[in-house]
């Protein structure tokens, strides 16, 4: 059973610019969280997506958006992108959400300059 | 004040040793996820309870909801047991929730 893939792997792009990554999870796993993890903050929630819908979102700004589509691959788009965007992003499948065993994916790193 | 705090931050044992990582919570969870970390980013899942003890291989896992407290524990370490461990506690019941970190612990093991 393939794990979870996130592409890009690496990713470097200029303040003000946006910016999409992709998810695909766990085949038969409807669940797809997203997280941000810095030195200084950690590991944070960003948002949820189930079954093509938002369940849960985090304390972050309307910069930060996703969606999931039917296959529930799910995508996330960081806009008008900040210095302080430079993070590891990870997204993680679940059957059916967070109360169920979750499987990472390897991250995305951005780097913005 | 994290509403999920481990301890200790930094850990170095010699191999072998007997290791034991903390997690306190001061918010309601209903479940607490336990995951490692290796260089390079990639997260795996070790654990995942809601009560008592769960054992997988080397690694235990207990959790008591009543004292907000969980630990990990690795028994024979080994130098592959390096990485950074992370609790995370699932905010309240029912698929929706949402996990809340703590900081990590960040282990070394000397052989």
């Amino acid at each position: 059973k393939a794990g979870v893939t996130q592409t890009p792997r690496y990713l470097i792009k200029t303040r003000g610019q946006q910016v999409t990554l992709s998810c695909s999870p766990i085949s038969g796993h409807r669940s797809v969280s997203w997280y941000q993890q810095t030195p200084g903050q950690g590991l944070q929630f960003l948002f949820e997506y189930f079954s093509e819908t938002q369940r849960n979102k985090g304390n972050f700004p309307g910069r930060f958006s996703g969606r999931q589509f039917s296959n529930s691959r799910s995508e996330m788009n960081v806009s008008t992108l900040e210095l302080g965007d430079s993070a590891l992003y990870l997204c993680a499948s679940s059957p059916f959400g967070p109360n169920t065993e979750a499987f990472f994916g390897q991250g995305t790193r951005l780097t913005v300059v | 004040k994290n509403e999920v705090e481990q301890s200790p931050q930094n850990l170095t044992a010699q191999e072998g040793e007997f290791i034991t990582i903390n997690c306190s919570y001061s918010v309601g969870i209903s479940a607490l996820h336990w995951l490692q970390q290796h260089p390079g980013g990639g997260i795996v899942s070790l654990f995942m309870l809601s009560s008592g003890k769960k054992k997988h291989g080397r690694l235990i896992a207990t959790i008591n909801i009543q004292e907000k407290h969980s630990s990990l524990h690795i028994t024979a370490s080994h130098p592959r047991d390096s990485a950074v461990y992370i609790c995370a506690g699932l905010n309240y019941g029912g698929s929706q929730g949402n996990l809340i970190f703590g900081k990590g612990t960040k282990l070394s093991v000397k052989p």
